[in-house]
């Protein structure tokens, strides 16, 4: 699997858009983009996948460059309760293990 | 049950003791996995299991640690004669066959504190 670069940690305004990065300049062809982040003392909670497309749900939107090697994750309107190590994971769908880095750690300051 | 279970969630046992960690995941999934995660660090693969595969072991970091899961349900992650160097929290979690769109439900852990 392809590894990640992820800066180690970022703020964010309560209320702002949190737009966290990932370079994963070594991905290939059939390797997912994954985001999950864990919130202190709590197991990791999936966010969102893509392979190319952006990609939208309830919790996050995921931009993937055209050449797909980054990728950024936003939180459209940040809050308190945001705050935690996301990880960006790239994988192929029916890989064996998700291989975890250590993350982004965001704070969203009030 | 709804979703991955582990106990205890927190453990505290004297060096040189053994321990059991347990795991319930979600019914009907075939993957179960096994990571530690040490105080500040990120999260450690250990053991995988597939159906009725042989377990993918390359995680484990010592003989000293086993895992196994009977019936192709629930999990035991044995830790023998532990070191203080084995204090972590370890998670669980179990996925479907291809991971489906969500990839992993994790537990919320086992709090493992060797003293």
């Amino acid at each position: 699997d392809a590894k990640t670069t992820q800066p180690p940690s970022m703020d964010c305004a309560e209320g702002r858009a949190a737009n966290l990065p990932c370079n994963h300049s070594t991905i290939s062809g059939n390797e997912y983009v994954y985001w999950y982040r864990q919130i202190h003392s709590q197991g990791p909670q999936y966010i969102i996948h893509g392979l190319k497309n952006n990609e939208t749900n309830e919790m996050a939107s995921l931009i993937i460059t055209e050449d797909r090697k980054s990728s950024t994750l936003i939180l459209p309107h940040a809050t308190l309760r945001d705050t935690a190590v996301y990880y960006c994971i790239v994988r192929v769908l029916t890989g064996n293990q998700f291989y975890f880095g250590t993350g982004t750690s965001l704070t969203v300051i009030p | 049950g709804a979703g991955v279970s582990q106990s205890p969630s927190n453990k505290v046992t004297e060096k040189g003791k053994d321990v059991e960690l347990r795991c319930d995941p979600i019914s009907g999934h075939t993957a179960l996995y096994w990571y530690r995660q040490s105080l500040g660090q990120g999260l450690e693969f250990l053991i995988y299991f597939q159906g009725n595969s042989a377990p993918d072991k390359s995680g484990l970091p010592s003989d000293r640690f086993s895992a196994e899961r009977t019936g192709g349900s629930v999990s035991t992650l044995t830790i023998q004669r532990t070191q203080q160097e084995d204090s972590a929290v370890y998670l669980c979690a179990s996925s479907s066959r291809t991971g489906g769109n969500y990839g992993y439900t994790f537990g919320s852990g086992t709090r493992l504190t060797v003293v």
